[in-house]
């Protein structure tokens, strides 16, 4: 089983640039989740999309999109890359509303914005 | 808002010590608290849960108990092992939802030493 799957792993940008950070799960969960980790902060929500076609601010959305394209994947872009955005991001999925499993995460990306 | 305060890190211990990492939180209504585990470079991993009042999630020698009267999900081990170091993350999702949508404490970095 491959779980939660996130691509890329280490990503460098140029302030300004855009990317697309990739995440699928094969595991048949409505939900998903984009969180941010920095030090001393533990991590973040940043979107959600509790169901397929669905998706809700978190915490710290400022700077970032996302995109629910099917019920396996969800994106999060950054349109223009800014030094702040410089953190590790996961994706997680879950069981959907009313079904309580535990969140599985992903291997993470690490994003350094210069 | 809903928070988690977990200690003051780092956490460092020798070989077959004790264990205790606080966390304190404040929420509304019922939620469900867990410890989550980040092995050096890889994602969290649930270490346990505990979803109503006096329950004990208990995994792998690792136990807390959900106290509701002292808003607080206290990590214990009996004797800990090198195989322990790692990231350890206090978190809640709100009563009634899927558990992913997660409120993170800071962390707390544990090194244990032969």
């Amino acid at each position: 089983n491959a779980g939660v799957t996130q691509t890329p792993k280490f990503q460098v940008l140029k302030t300004g640039q855009s990317m697309t950070l990739q995440c699928a799960q094969d595991m048949n969960h409505n939900s998903m989740y984009w969180y941010r980790q920095d030090p001393g902060m533990g991590l973040r929500l940043i979107y959600y999309s509790a169901s397929e076609g669905t998706t809700d601010k978190g915490e710290v959305p400022n700077g970032y999109n996302v995109s629910r394209l099917n019920k396996r994947e969800f994106s999060l872009r950054l349109e223009s890359a800014a030094p702040s955005q410089t953190s590790v991001y996961f994706c997680a999925s879950s069981g959907g509303h009313g079904v309580n499993t535990e969140a599985f995460f992903g291997q993470g990306t690490r994003l350094t914005v210069v | 808002g809903d928070s988690v305060t977990q200690m003051e890190g780092p956490v460092t211990l020798s070989e077959e010590a004790f264990l205790t990492i606080n966390c304190t939180y404040t929420a509304t209504g019922y939620p469900s608290l867990f410890w989550y585990v980040q092995y050096p470079g890889e994602g969290l991993q649930l270490l346990l849960k505990a979803t109503k009042a006096d329950d004990k999630g208990s995994n792998k020698g690792f136990e807390a108990t959900y106290r509701k009267e002292t808003t607080s999900f206290h990590l214990e081990k009996g004797s800990v092992q090198v195989s322990d170091s790692a990231v350890y993350f206090c978190a809640l999702s709100p009563g009634g939802t899927s558990y992913g949508k997660l409120t993170f404490g800071q962390g707390t970095i544990l090194t244990v030493h032969p």
